[in-house]
């Protein structure tokens, strides 16, 4: 069974351009989860989305969007990029949203932001 | 807010030793906790997951405690090998379920042959 995907691996953007990562969860889970990954620093929560709806989202600007399918694949979107906006981005995805059951995490996208 | 530590930052041991990795957290209110291991650029590798209700978990040669009263869970890895080398994140899940997760910044494990 595959694992989650994530997709592109790397991703090298120009300050104010836009960037737009993938995640292919697990199959069988409806939720999907974005994450923030700065060097040196903790994993920051981004978004939930859950049956195709954002159910939450974290401390972050409103130029970062997103979206589920009704495949529940997911996007997210980084609009007007900035420096700081370099990371790893990890997607995650789990059978439900209430946390019973363990999220998988994909290999991540490392944006990189010039 | 739930705050979560892990002790130490860094760690370097020989191959062969037993070897306890720390987390804690400020709030015990938890749903469940997980332990990942993530190498270097890549993403997260789930190792255990202990909900709150337990004790402990055991996996191979891992084995993850949970003390929800003092906030403390242990990650013990027994005789390591080099391919464990590897940071180690602890993560703690509230009852409002995993988008409000919360991470620790990890263990970096280095393990010498």
């Amino acid at each position: 069974e595959a694992g989650v995907t994530q997709s592109p691996t790397h991703l090298i953007k120009t300050r104010g351009q836009q960037a737009t990562l993938r995640c292919s969860p697990i199959s069988g889970h409806t939720s999907v989860y974005w994450y923030q990954q700065a060097l040196g620093l903790g994993l920051q929560f981004l978004l939930w989305y859950d049956e195709g709806e954002e159910r939450n989202r974290g401390n972050f600007p409103p130029r970062f969007s997103g979206r589920q399918f009704p495949n529940y694949s997911s996007e997210l979107n980084v609009n007007a990029l900035e420096l700081e906006d370099s990371a790893l981005y990890l997607c995650a995805s789990s059978y439900d949203g209430q946390g019973a059951t363990e999220a998988f995490f994909g290999q991540g996208t490392r944006l990189t932001v010039v | 807010k739930q705050e979560v530590t892990q002790i130490p930052a860094a760690l370097s041991v020989p191959e062969g030793e037993n070897l306890v990795l720390n987390c804690s957290f400020t709030d015990s209110a938890i749903y469940n906790l997980q332990w990942f291991r993530q190498d270097p650029g890549k993403g997260l590798t789930s190792l255990l997951l202990i909900q709150s209700s337990q004790r402990e978990q055991t996996s191979g040669r891992l084995n993850a405690s949970l003390d929800k009263s003092s906030g403390r869970s242990t990650l013990y890895i027994a005789a390591s090998q080099p391919g464990d080398s590897a940071t180690y994140l602890c993560a703690v899940s509230p009852w409002s379920g995993y988008q409000k997760v919360t991470f620790g910044i990890g263990t970096k494990l280095q393990v010498i042959p």
